[in-house]
């Protein structure tokens, strides 16, 4: 158990749609930070937000968006989905309160675009 | 996007024997962190490093952190079936926009016949 929170599970979605995922960090957590993974490939950073704004982005087109919450919980949106988007979508909860930082990971959200 | 080079790709080893992974880059990294994916669920944390020449064990689990900040190792001794699964290794740079930033490698697949 990471305490790290994810929902939906599984979802499928038709290309051109738009989608929405969600994540509870882990309790203290003040930093929330997206993946992408696809089939066979390790996680590619999306971005990262902390106090309730994007502070580190990833090699991701704009229609990747998300917010943070001031509980710390984050969603991500994906406007104008493609067929490429199909992925395990993975949130990271972590701290910047100095020292050595370790990074947790959610379960995933399963996105299936058709 | 970037991606560490993690090697070997796979492995197929017999119950007992001990297992070794590397990773190597061409960026320095402040961080070094394994983890361990087993199908459909998140990544989960094994092993952090955050000093270059760092030796740290977690159980069957060592790991240690080069001295050049560009490369680490896991080794897992005396390996049982339920350490089948694939090993990440990930690498965290330094800075506030980093914290939750994690570059990863391409995974090792690991079998263990019993």
């Amino acid at each position: 158990e990471t305490g790290v929170t994810q929902s939906p599970t599984h979802l499928i979605k038709t290309r051109g749609q738009q989608v929405t995922l969600r994540c509870s960090s882990q309790s203290g957590h003040n930093t929330v930070s997206w993946y992408q993974q696809a089939l066979g490939q390790g996680p590619q950073f999306i971005f990262q937000y902390y106090r309730e704004e994007e502070n580190g982005r990833g090699n991701f087109p704009p229609r990747f968006s998300g917010l943070q919450f001031p509980n710390y919980s984050s969603e991500l949106n994906v406007n104008a989905l493609e067929l490429d988007d199909s992925a395990l979508y993975l949130c990271a909860s972590s701290s910047q309160s100095g020292g050595g930082n370790t990074i947790y990971f959610g379960e995933g959200s399963w996105l299936t675009v058709v | 996007g970037q991606q560490l080079n993690q090697s070997p790709q796979s492995m197929f080893i017999q119950e007992g024997e001990d297992v070794s992974m590397n990773c190597t880059s061409s960026s320095i990294f402040n961080t070094w962190l394994w983890y361990k994916q087993d199908p459909g669920e998140g990544p989960v944390l094994l092993i952090a490093l955050y000093k270059a020449g760092e030796l740290t064990s977690n159980g069957r689990l060592t790991a240690q952190f080069g001295i050049t900040r560009k490369d680490s190792f896991l080794n897992i001794s005396a390996s049982i079936p339920s350490d089948v699964g694939i090993y990440f290794c990930a690498g965290q740079s330094a800075g506030g926009t980093s914290y939750g930033k994690l570059t990863f490698g391409q995974g090792t697949i690991l079998t263990v016949h019993p």
